[in-house]
């Protein structure tokens, strides 16, 4: 089956411009979810979506950080305006696994966009 | 916050067994534990996940303690493309669906 598709795999911007990710979960995946990797951290979980509706959204900058996943399939994330401390990898990841019941399956995460601010 | 404690760093010779310690002392009977590798540049990669018996699959071994407050991954006989950073992950149940929440990891050094 195909991965988890992300894009770009890099960008470089000035602080205070804006930037928008996009993410492919795996099909039929029904929740998808956002991370922020800072260099030398674990990945932090900024939003998650099942279908097209947000979960959980608690750690998410949202005077900044915004994230939509129309029609419950790709997902983008948006940020504007930029700082510095934005300086990350962005990870996606999907799931097919549901309320209850053993979880078969874990996350599958795409390979990340690298967002350098400058 | 992660609910998983592990040592920030461990070093293996090429060919030996792996172990990496893992401590979830206040694991839920429901919750299971999810170990995760991530190479340089890459995103994080599944491994192995549990409940409460021990897994084993063609990547590695899980080992999780009777109390379940602890558990162990074990790569059998590691090789330099292991070198990574190990996550040991307790997955847990979220409203209508659950979440993963990363601690720092282990950072495994596999040398010749």
């Amino acid at each position: 089956e195909a991965g988890v598709a992300q894009s770009p795999r890099y960008k470089i911007i000035e602080k205070r411009q804006s930037v928008a990710f996009w993410c492919n979960p795996i099909s039929g995946h029904a929740t998808l979810y956002w991370y922020q990797q800072i260099l030398g951290q674990g990945p932090k979980l900024l939003i998650q979506f099942q279908n097209n509706g947000v979960v959980d959204d608690s750690q998410l900058p949202k005077d900044r950080f915004s994230a939509e996943r129309l029609k419950g399939v790709d997902s983008t994330l948006k940020i504007q305006p930029a700082k510095l401390e934005d300086s990350a990898v962005y990870l996606c990841a999907s799931s097919p696994s549901l309320a209850g019941g053993e979880p078969r399956h874990g996350y599958t995460f795409g390979s990340g966009t690298r967002l350098t601010v400058v | 916050d992660a609910k998983t404690t592990q040592p920030p760093s461990m070093d293996c010779a090429e060919g030996r067994a792996a172990n990496l310690p893992c401590n979830h002392s206040t694991i839920s009977g429901n919750e299971y534990v999810y170990w995760y590798r991530q190479i340089h540049s890459q995103g994080p990669q599944y491994i192995i996940h549990g409940l409460k018996n021990n897994e084993t699959n063609e990547m590695a071994s899980l080992i999780i303690t009777e109390d379940r407050k602890s558990s162990t991954l074990i790569l059998p006989h590691a090789t330099l493309r292991d070198t990574a950073v190990y996550y040991c992950i307790v997955r847990a149940p979220f409203r209508n669906t659950d979440k993963l929440i990363f601690g720092t990891g282990t950072r495994l050094q596999v040398f010749p």
